[in-house]
């Protein structure tokens, strides 16, 4: 059966950095992009980036530009997002998804538990 | 980036009624659609992709529909375990991938 099992709860200072873990277990790892996902307490889902697991190339929404950085190991099948500069407003859930690598579509159809970051001095 | 919009941001329906959810985007993506259900305290589920195809698992009751900037989601005979709150997609274009804002179906 397909996972994604994430790594669990952080509580961080403003300015601090976080980084999040992702395995993907049950499938062909580099076979499929992971994204990451947040979600705010009591918002929307907010898209944060993808990476290719195969290679480390990663594409970051604008928004997150420079203070974000997705890595991948394939030897041990882990997704990695680290945000560094914490503020207040990055408190959410962060969920990765992975999509088909190979037909490019962007849907998820397997999520991780999310792992929740509180930001707070 | 494609805005995606969703309508309305609350419906209430009764258990066994049928719910029509839809979404707007701000261009053409195709049928490159997808939706998604989350319950409180979960991740989001997969429920339709590519605008009406139903994923693993997904019952029957559920349909979408749609192409270009226009779709729907559609839940007949609404049951208990149904009301969550409900994602829109595009992936038509991406990188940055798009949600709408969700709507909330309650219980009427």
């Amino acid at each position: 059966q397909v996972q994604l099992v994430q790594s669990g709860a952080e509580v961080k200072k403003p300015g601090a950095s976080v980084k999040v873990s992702c395995k993907a277990t049950e499938y062909t790892f580099n076979n499929f992009y992971i994204h990451w996902v947040r979600q705010a307490p009591g918002q929307g889902l907010e898209w944060v980036g993808v990476i290719n697991p195969r290679g480390g190339s990663a594409s970051y929404a604008q928004q997150f530009q420079g203070r974000v950085t997705m890595t991948s190991d394939t030897s041990t099948s882990m997704i990695y997002l680290e945000v560094s500069s914490l503020r207040s407003e990055d408190a959410a859930m962060y969920f990765c998804a992975r999509s088909n690598l190979y037909d490019s579509s962007g849907h998820s159809d397997s999520w991780g538990q999310g792992t929740l970051v509180t930001v707070s001095s | 980036e494609i805005v995606m919009t969703q309508s309305p941001a609350t419906l209430s329906v009764s258990p066994g009624e049928r719910a029509t959810l839809s979404c707007r985007a701000s261009q053409s993506v195709r049928s490159n659609l997808a939706w998604y259900q989350q319950k409180p305290g979960q991740a989001p589920r997969l429920l339709i992709y590519g605008a009406s195809s139903r994923a693993t698992g997904v019952p029957a009751r559920f349909s979408g529909s749609g192409s270009g900037t226009e779709f729907t989601l559609t839940i007949n005979s609404l049951q208990s375990e149904d009301f969550a709150v409900y994602y829109c997609q595009q992936y038509n274009k991406w990188p940055p991938l798009t949600f709408g804002g969700g709507t909330k179906v309650q219980i009427k």
